[in-house]
């Protein structure tokens, strides 16, 4: 059975305390993987997508990368505006699957 | 360029009646998705329109159903609410099918 799964589900750091959010799955045939961020009351937000495992992307303090079984987004010195809901998805087929998300607060 | 519009924003509708719910994708965005998020379940898939046919459907009841349009503005239709029903619905556009996705502010349905 496809499932992602992602850790810790809720993390809190003080501003500067870099960390690393993961997703782990087990899919057959990964098309690709994908990181969302969720502010309350609104709909995700896309970050990256990853394809193939040793691929990394940055975007400022976010820094994701993937490996054959899981994927890691590191948040590099965290300020107060990246408290938020991060998702991952992973694409197999024609459909998406989503973990719950890790749920981020930093703390000024 | 505008983003994904979804309306309405907010429902409140009564079990046992039906619901209608409205995606416009972003312009030149021919797919849309369409997913149910609660706190216990996260979001999941209900299904994916492209160029007016369904392409892919996840495991719901019949009671939820969709179409779009030639414009590729997309609708979502619950029939005979059930109180579980009640959760934020997401609308997706993206270019073509898997390919990223980017998602509107969602319709937050709450059944009485």
């Amino acid at each position: 059975e496809d499932q992602v799964t992602q850790s810790p589900e809720a993390l809190r750091l003080q501003e500067g305390e870099s960390s690393s959010l993961n997703c782990s799955y087990t899919v057959s045939g990964l098309r690709g993987l994908f990181w969302y961020r969720q502010d309350p009351g609104k709909g995700p937000e896309f970050l990256f997508t990853l394809y193939s495992a040793g691929e990394e992307k940055e975007k400022e303090r976010l820094k994701a990368t993937l490996t054959k079984k899981e994927s890691f987004l590191h948040i590099t010195a965290p300020k107060p505006e990246d408290s938020a809901t991060y998702l991952c998805a992973v694409q197999t087929g024609n459909q998406f699957y989503f973990g719950t998300g890790t749920s981020l607060t930093v703390i000024p | 360029k505008a983003g994904v519009t979804q309306t309405p924003r907010y429902l409140i509708k009564t079990r046992g009646q039906q619901v209608t719910l409205s995606c416009s994708p972003i312009s030149g965005h021919r797919s849309v998705s369409w997913y149910q998020q609660t706190p216990g379940q996260g979001l999941q898939f209900l299904f994916e329109y492209f160029s007016e046919t369904q392409r892919n459907k996840g495991n719901f009841p019949g009671r939820f159903s969709g179409r779009q349009f030639s414009n590729s503005r997309s609708e979502m239709n619950v029939s005979t609410l059930e109180l579980g029903d009640s959760a934020l619905y997401l609308c997706a556009s993206s270019l073509t099918t898997n390919w990223e996705q980017y998602f509107g502010p969602g319709t937050r349905l709450t059944v009485t």
